[in-house]
């Protein structure tokens, strides 16, 4: 079984600050990592996704995620956020072969400052 | 093009009443996944469907709750004898196939149970 740990609950942040939300996960199997926001009152919406070959992946919305295998972690970076960045960003795996259902960390909730 | 629908987008019901929740996904699309999102626990799996292949059911959490998918394309999602602890968002997700394609999510049904 896989598991996801989305280490901060809320981050907030000034507009034209960098951002990075932090994902760690854990599984026995090789996983596929995902990054999706829910804009409020929203579907989610995918940022970007780790299938294999470069651990950078860059997403849309100028963000971008690095894969660290031996840390297990999937941190998500953005340089320079803007006030429609305010969303809740949710880090998720899958274990590809094995399924393709969604393991979801608990989500984290930016909220961008002017 | 459209993406997944689901419908109602609201349903408010008494306790011990069924309840039918409904989702069209995009069309084309294979695979198409139930989760759900209630505040204590987060984003969960409930089901998932792939192609005629016999559904994923380990994570629908009680006998109450029943999904189909009736000629490849529709779901229903059906909660039986609704209990409060049911209260949450109802989300559903297609994917042009299992496996690494993006699952592309609709705007979900709130579902509260009095």
């Amino acid at each position: 079984a896989q598991s996801v740990t989305q280490l901060d609950s809320q981050v907030p942040v000034f507009e034209e600050a960098p951002v990075e939300l932090r994902c760690n996960y854990s599984s026995s199997v090789s996983v596929y990592l995902f990054w999706y926001v829910q804009y409020p009152n929203q579907g989610l919406q995918l940022l970007l996704k780790y299938l294999s070959g470069s651990t950078l992946v860059k997403g849309i919305n100028g963000f971008e995620a690095e894969f660290n295998k031996s840390q297990t972690s999937f941190h998500l970076r953005k340089p320079s956020v803007h006030i429609s960045d305010t969303a809740e960003y949710f880090c998720a795996v899958s274990a590809g072969a094995a399924g393709n259902k969604l393991t979801f960390g608990g989500g984290t909730r930016v909220l961008v400052k002017p | 093009g459209a993406g997944v629908s689901q419908s109602p987008s609201n349903k408010v019901t008494e306790k011990g009443k069924d309840v039918e929740l409904r989702c069209d996904p995009i069309s084309g699309h294979t695979a198409l996944y139930w989760y759900r999102q209630s505040l204590g626990q987060g984003l969960e799996f409930l089901i998932y469907f792939q192609g005629n292949s016999a559904p994923d059911k380990s994570g629908l959490p009680s006998d109450r709750f029943s999904a189909e998918r009736t000629g490849g394309s529709v779901s229903t999602l059906t909660i039986q004898r609704t209990q409060q602890e049911d209260s949450a968002v109802y989300l559903c997700a297609s994917s042009l196939e299992a496996g690494t394609d993006t699952q592309y999510f609709g705007p979900g049904t709130r579902l509260t149970v009095l």
